[in-house]
């Protein structure tokens, strides 16, 4: 069974670099053929995706948050990871990180459980 | 991109009632890349159907979709009182968008 867990500060000041991790169990990142995502809610409102990575390191972007969304993995230790860089209180949301649909073959993901971050000085 | 625009934004119905979203896509979708999450309060988002009218594994066979190029319907045909939540379709492949949601809730 394929688990993520998010980690990372929750609080951060503005104008600062949101960073987070995401940990792997259960199913290896360099072995797969998945794509590997970052995803938020702020509260109460809806989905967005902030882009993908695949374990070769070739991402896929979100056009609007392009510039300051940075996706890396780490293959050796089964993790991938987010920056967001020049937050303002408009990133306040629960941040998410899965192993979302991405092609016509799949027909399952899975995703953590999120984690909340919030953006104040 | 793609812009998903769900309707309505909220459907009050009861108990054992038939419920129907729709999902409208900005330009033609490939059938093979929209799928339905549902959204519990306080929980991920869980995979329902993906290829527009494929059931994941363990769902319940009362959702089912449907729909093809630019209008895609989930339906629930009888709501029992866990799904009760929030529904989106997305649009999957190269790059992910989702609709705004549809607030299904007790009436």
């Amino acid at each position: 069974q394929l688990q993520l867990r998010e980690s990372g500060p929750g609080l951060v000041k503005p104008s600062g670099t949101l960073s987070l991790t995401c940990t792997v169990s259960g199913g290896s990142i360099s072995g797969s053929t998945y794509y590997w995502g970052w995803f938020r809610q702020p509260p109460g409102k809806g989905l967005e995706w902030l882009g993908s990575i695949y374990h070769s390191g070739s991402t896929l972007d979100n056009p609007s948050l392009k510039t300051r969304v940075t996706i890396s993995v780490d293959t050796s230790k089964n993790q991938f990871s987010l920056s967001l860089t020049s937050v303002t209180a408009a990133d306040t949301a629960m941040y998410y990180c899965a192993r979302p649909l991405s092609s016509a073959y799949e027909y399952s993901d899975s995703w953590g459980q999120g984690t909340l971050v919030s953006v104040s000085s | 991109e793609i812009v998903l625009t769900q309707s309505p934004g909220t459907l009050s119905l009861s108990a054992g009632e038939r419920a129907t979203l729709s999902c409208r896509a900005s330009q033609s979708v490939g059938a093979s890349y929209l799928a339905w999450y549902q959204q519990r309060p306080g929980q991920a988002p869980r995979l329902l159907i993906y290829g527009a009218a494929n059931r994941v594994i363990g769902i319940p066979d009362r959702f089912s979709g449907s729909g093809s190029e630019t209008d895609f319907t989930l339906t629930i045909s009888r709501l029992e009182p866990e799904d009760f939540a929030v529904y989106y379709c997305q649009h999957y492949g190269s790059s992910i968008t989702f609709g705004q949601g549809t607030k299904v809730e007790f009436k």
